[in-house]
């Protein structure tokens, strides 16, 4: 079973533009919820993280929009950028374990 | 901050090979983990260890995957032997737990594996 579903599989946007990525939860044990970006050859690096306490978090062009009631929290990137293309995925972490999800293929048209 | 180091980066094998991985954890770590993501999917768990113990081993499989942690830093990962779907990019990764009582997770750049 999965533990978090992520969605779109792929997604193409326009430079400038918004990009959303979803993630769904069941278990609301989890307590920490992070956001990682991989380029092509390299590992998945920190992008930004929440906590369960907390409805958004935003650095620079980078929100997380998390909603508690639903289970279920999304990755915003303003201002799209070419350089942003990459494969996104979101993870929840409880008692010393990270799920992820399946990951989000994005690429950013110039 | 040195990064999590992997090698070999690359690594190209015929089945019923055996292969093995090097991991070296950023310093002071004590969480290491070892994932296989498969093209197309997010990192699955392979092991965990916390310090040179390990605490989560369900998804390693066990009849040909074996792992090691020496004196709590560096990690080998093993295959033996190799099978044509064990083709991945094995992940390493390390944490260390952040005053807010949370894992923040670091990964190294992985060895990818091809199985023939």
């Amino acid at each position: 079973q999965q533990q978090v579903k992520q969605s779109p599989q792929s997604l193409i946007v326009q430079k400038g533009g918004i990009s959303i990525i979803n993630c769904a939860y069941e278990n609301t044990a989890f307590d920490y919820f992070p956001w990682y970006q991989q380029f092509p050859g390299k590992g998945p690096a920190l992008l930004i993280a929440i906590r369960p306490d907390v409805s958004e978090k935003k650095e620079g062009r980078f929100t997380i929009s998390f909603n508690k009631s639903a289970k279920q929290f999304s990755l915003h990137i303003m201002d799209s950028q070419p350089g942003d293309s990459a494969t996104y995925f979101c993870a929840a972490y409880n008692f010393n374990k990270f799920y992820f999800g399946s990951g989000t293929k994005l690429n950013v048209k110039p | 901050e040195a990064g999590v180091a992997q090698s070999p980066r690359y690594k190209i094998i015929e089945k019923r090979q055996s292969v093995a991985f090097w991991c070296n954890p950023i310093s002071g770590h004590a969480t290491l983990y070892w994932y296989q993501q498969i093209l197309g999917q997010g990192p699955k768990l392979l092991i965990q260890f916390q310090n040179n113990g390990v605490v989560d081993d369900s998804q390693l499989p066990k009849d040909r995957f074996s792992a090691e942690r020496l004196k709590g830093v560096d990690s080998t990962l093993k295959i033996q032997p190799a099978k044509l779907e064990d083709s991945a990019v094995y992940l390493c990764a390390s944490s260390f737990r952040t005053s807010g009582d949370q894992e923040t997770q670091y990964f190294g750049p992985g060895t990818r594996l091809l199985v023939l």
